[in-house]
């Protein structure tokens, strides 16, 4: 029974590449939430998909993000452009939905992202 | 808009001494409370889940209590180890159960 899977585990990139992060949820679980954790700072809210939707994003930047958890395969987030400051460790949790989203979040392990 | 904020934002303490974490909150209206560690460089692993109807939860040398009036959630370590040494997070879940606010943590060390 898997948990929620991140890859890749390091990402590093160049300034004015794409950065590709991908989750996995847990089996099951249908609503996905995406988080960032900058250096010594704690974990800021980005965006919470379900398949094929987006249902909040007020946590993403208006530019160079973007998010996505189609019907099939993991959720994607996306990053054009990369700047230094988009440095940082990216965090997907996944919730099983509804109701069952009393038992509240599973984390995966993050991608820890670095521009150079 | 919903603010978690958590005090100390660090804690340096003797092995075996029993220690409380403090987290607030100022939004009263929350479907659940979650405390997480962070061990550095990896992610995060849930230790203790409260619902808005619940006033604490156990699991082993962890309690974790919910006082929604008060906006207040406190985490109680017994018995420290140095293998507690962690972030520790608490992260409140909105009305809906959607969107969670986490505190910024606190750094716990713990020495032997």
């Amino acid at each position: 029974n898997a948990g929620v899977m991140q890859n890749p585990r390091h990402l590093v990139r160049r300034r004015g590449q794409e950065a590709r992060l991908r989750c996995s949820p847990m089996k099951g679980h249908s609503h996905v939430y995406w988080y960032r954790q900058l250096p010594e700072e704690g974990l800021k809210f980005m965006v919470y998909l379900q398949k094929e939707n987006i249902i909040d994003e007020s946590g993403m930047p208006k530019e160079r993000f973007s998010a996505e958890f189609p019907k099939e395969g993991p959720s994607i987030l996306r990053i054009q452009q990369v700047v230094r400051g988009d440095s940082a460790a990216y965090f997907c949790a996944s919730s099983p939905g509804g109701q069952l989203a009393q038992k509240g979040y599973t984390f995966g392990s993050g991608t820890r992202l670095t521009v150079v | 808009k919903q603010e978690v904020t958590q005090i100390p934002a660090a804690l340096s303490v003797p092995e075996g001494e029993n220690l409380v974490l403090n987290c607030s909150f100022t939004d009263s209206a929350i479907y659940n409370l979650q405390w997480f560690r962070q061990d550095p460089g990896k992610g995060l692993t849930s230790l203790l889940l409260i619902q808005s109807s619940q006033r604490e939860q156990t699991s082993g040398r962890l309690n974790a209590s919910l006082d929604k009036s008060s906006g207040r959630s406190t985490l109680y370590i017994a018995a420290s180890q140095p293998g507690d040494s962690a972030t520790y997070l608490c992260a409140v879940a909105n009305t809906g159960g959607f969107k969670t606010i986490f505190g910024a943590g606190t750094r716990l060390f713990v020495k032997a």
